[in-house]
């Protein structure tokens, strides 16, 4: 059974990094045809996509925050990351990694970590 | 970015009801259009994937239609567990994907 969770700060001070990894099991990142993604929803509203990893280390940020985003993946350690510099209150939000098929939509989801940036 | 439009942002609704939500896209996506269903402090859920098929495990009263711009999700017959926000998303340019603003279903 796959699962995805999220480790991290809960807690990230504004204009430093956010820093957070996805640890997989059931599944393996490397020769995988998935995708491996985040995806946030600030409280109270909507999701959206920031970002995905092929299995090949190539990536695909959503262009509204490709400034401040890095993913990477280790697949040595079955883990994904994203760091996303340069935060402020607007960036306070649940973060989900995700593992999207082929075709984009997302099958499967960590249940999520909160992420509050203030002072 | 492909800009996507639900509608209605909220409805309220009886058990055995049929409901249909709306989702609209800013250019033609073929079928690359998904849906979940989200519950409060939960991850969302995959119910429809490529606009009409359901993925698996998910009741058939949920029936996903569309393509180009212009796409349904369908519940048949609200049952009690169905009263959620639902999301459409488009993955035109897997794997980036933007989302609906959400659609958030109530007892009435």
């Amino acid at each position: 059974q796959l699962q995805l969770q999220e480790s991290g700060p809960g807690l990230v001070k504004p204009s430093e990094t956010l820093s957070l990894t996805c640890t997989v099991s059931g599944d393996s990142i490397s020769g995988s045809s998935y995708y491996w993604g985040w995806i946030r929803q600030p409280p109270g509203k909507g999701l959206e996509w920031i970002g995905s990893n092929d299995y090949s280390g190539s990536t695909y940020y959503n262009p509204s925050l490709k400034s401040r985003v890095t993913m990477s993946v280790d697949t040595s350690k079955n883990q994904f990351s994203l760091k996303l510099k340069s935060v402020t209150a607007a960036d306070t939000a649940m973060y989900h990694c995700v593992r999207q098929a082929p075709g984009g939509y997302v099958g499967y989801w960590g249940q999520g970590t909160l992420v509050t940036v203030s002072s | 970015d492909i800009q996507m439009t639900q509608s209605p942002s909220s409805l309220s609704a009886s058990v055995g009801d049929r409901v249909t939500i709306t989702c609209r896209a800013g250019q033609s996506i073929s079928t690359y259009l998904n849906w979940y269903q989200q519950k409060p402090g939960k991850a969302p859920k995959l119910l429809i994937y490529t606009a009409s098929s359901l993925q698996s495990g998910v009741p058939s009263r949920f029936v996903g239609s569309g393509s180009g711009t212009d796409f349904t999700l369908t519940i048949t017959s609200l049952q009690p567990e169905d009263f959620a926000t639902y999301y459409c998303q488009q993955t035109y340019g897997t794997p980036s994907g933007t989302f609906g603003q959400g659609t958030r279903l109530e007892i009435k």
